[in-house]
């Protein structure tokens, strides 16, 4: 099985300042895809965004960006100008090209604090 | 909109009832998941199907079965619930090909009494 670890239980940061959640995996797969989820308070789980492995170029969406480590297999998600609707969990991800093996992390509980 | 759907937002059972939890997606996606999600231990994967009639185990099958009889249903079932169960249950789906991508229902937060 792929593992995906988290290690940052929680993490705050001040209102309109960057934050940058770690996530590290193991796959020993060529082909994959990884993920960041966001879970709102008693919310549904939504896509924040997502690096295909083969491509070099980090994912960027509006305000948030990845740092991704191929070869360390690290895959790191910075927030820019946090918002107070930021506030959730978040969860990073990995999925096989097959589509069928699909891990995630533990965790990280992020709060914006104005 | 893509959607993922699940029978129940919240259920309450209990110890000995059995259990059936129902994920629906109209995406016509091959692949199907359910997770289990508590606090410090993040998503755990109890089932997934690739196909209809085929599933696997994902690293907590025990205490839980499934079923997949048509494409777009994945049920989950507690054959005999107990306490060790309540859960927030969470069902995803994602394609078998291309650049496939998870969809996830809203969840079910099940207590077992």
């Amino acid at each position: 099985a792929q593992t995906v670890t988290q290690s940052q239980p929680e993490m705050s940061v001040q209102e309109a300042e960057t934050v940058t959640l770690s996530c590290t995996y193991d796959t020993s797969e060529n082909n994959y895809y990884l993920f960041w989820y966001k879970q709102p308070p008693s919310r549904q789980m939504i896509l924040v965004i997502r690096q295909e492995a083969y491509k070099q170029q980090n994912a960027t969406e509006n305000r948030f960006s990845v740092n991704f480590q191929k070869a360390a297999k690290s895959f790191s998600l910075k927030i820019s100008d946090s918002q107070l609707g930021d506030t959730a969990m978040y969860f990073c991800a990995v999925l096989m090209n097959t589509g069928n093996q699909f891990y995630f992390g533990t965790g990280t509980s992020l709060t914006v604090i104005p | 909109d893509v959607k993922v759907t699940q029978s129940s937002r919240y259920l309450v059972k209990r110890t000995g009832e059995k259990v059936f939890l129902e994920c629906v997606q109209d995406m016509d996606h091959e692949n199907m998941f359910w997770y289990r999600q508590d606090p410090g231990l993040g998503l755990r994967l109890i089932y997934f199907s690739y196909d209809v009639k085929m599933k696997e185990k994902g690293d907590i099958p025990e205490g839980y079965s499934v079923s997949r009889e048509k494409k777009e249903r994945f049920s989950l079932i507690l054959e005999s619930a107990s306490t060790n169960q309540t859960s927030m249950y969470l069902c995803a789906s994602s394609r078998g090909s291309g650049a496939p991508m998870g969809f996830f229902g809203p969840g079910t937060r099940l207590t077992v009494l």
